[in-house]
């Protein structure tokens, strides 16, 4: 059974400041890894979707890589902001079972 | 732009009423989903749909039931609401393994 995991469950910084988030899987067996974002008592805002045979996707000021064979991705947000304060979850499309499993994300906190 | 809608933002039952939550999609999309988010336990799949009049149970498909007589439409139907279906719902749509679209959410509140 895939397991999606985001660690730390949150993260404050200053503003300026570069970042990463992390994030691992246990099945390597997938179609894509999916970033989002999601801000409080909203829905999920998708980021960046990294196919399997990628290494890496870029949109403004994020880049996220993917390291299949390791289980691992990050999502590189340069100079950060405080309006990227929100919580950012990675999410999984598992050949065997078709669907996307989730991490419980990242909630993070960009101080001015 | 794709836009995902739900029926409702809010919404108040009480326990043992039957509750429908409604999805629309715009983009023609195939794949529908229906998801809670729950502090600590973040997203988990109840239900998700491939086709019209098909369905398939998700992670947690018990007290729950869905509906899709449209391909633009999946009805999430709680059968008898309980106070551990308080919870926010979250709808979404894809075509194939593509990003999934999600709506605004609704949060209900079963008392």
């Amino acid at each position: 059974k895939q397991e999606v995991t985001q660690i730390p469950a949150a993260l404050s910084v200053p503003e300026g400041e570069n970042l990463v988030l992390n994030c691992s899987f246990t099945d390597s067996a997938i179609y894509n890894l999916q970033w989002f974002r999601q801000d409080p008592g909203k829905g999920l805002t998708s980021l960046l979707l990294i196919q399997s045979s990628q290494r890496e996707q870029t949109s403004g000021r994020l880049n996220a890589s993917l390291d299949k064979s390791s289980g691992r991705s990050t999502l590189y947000i340069a100079a950060s902001q405080p309006g990227d304060s929100a919580t950012y979850l990675c999410a999984v499309y598992t050949g065997a079972n078709s669907k996307l499993t989730f991490g419980k994300g990242i909630t993070l906190s960009v101080r001015p | 732009d794709v836009k995902v809608t739900q029926s409702s933002r809010y919404l108040v039952k009480r326990t043992g009423e039957k509750v429908f939550l409604e999805c629309v999609q715009d983009m023609d999309h195939e794949n529908m989903f229906w998801y809670r988010q729950d502090p600590g336990l973040g997203l988990r799949l109840i239900y998700f749909s491939y086709d019209v009049k098909m369905k398939e149970k998700g992670d947690i498909p018990e007290g729950y039931s869905v509906s899709r007589e449209k391909k633009e439409r999946f009805s999430l139907i709680l059968e008898s609401a309980s106070t551990n279906q308080t919870s926010m719902y979250l709808c979404a749509s894809s075509q194939g393994t593509d990003t999934q679209y999600f709506g605004p959410g609704t949060r209900l509140t079963v008392l």
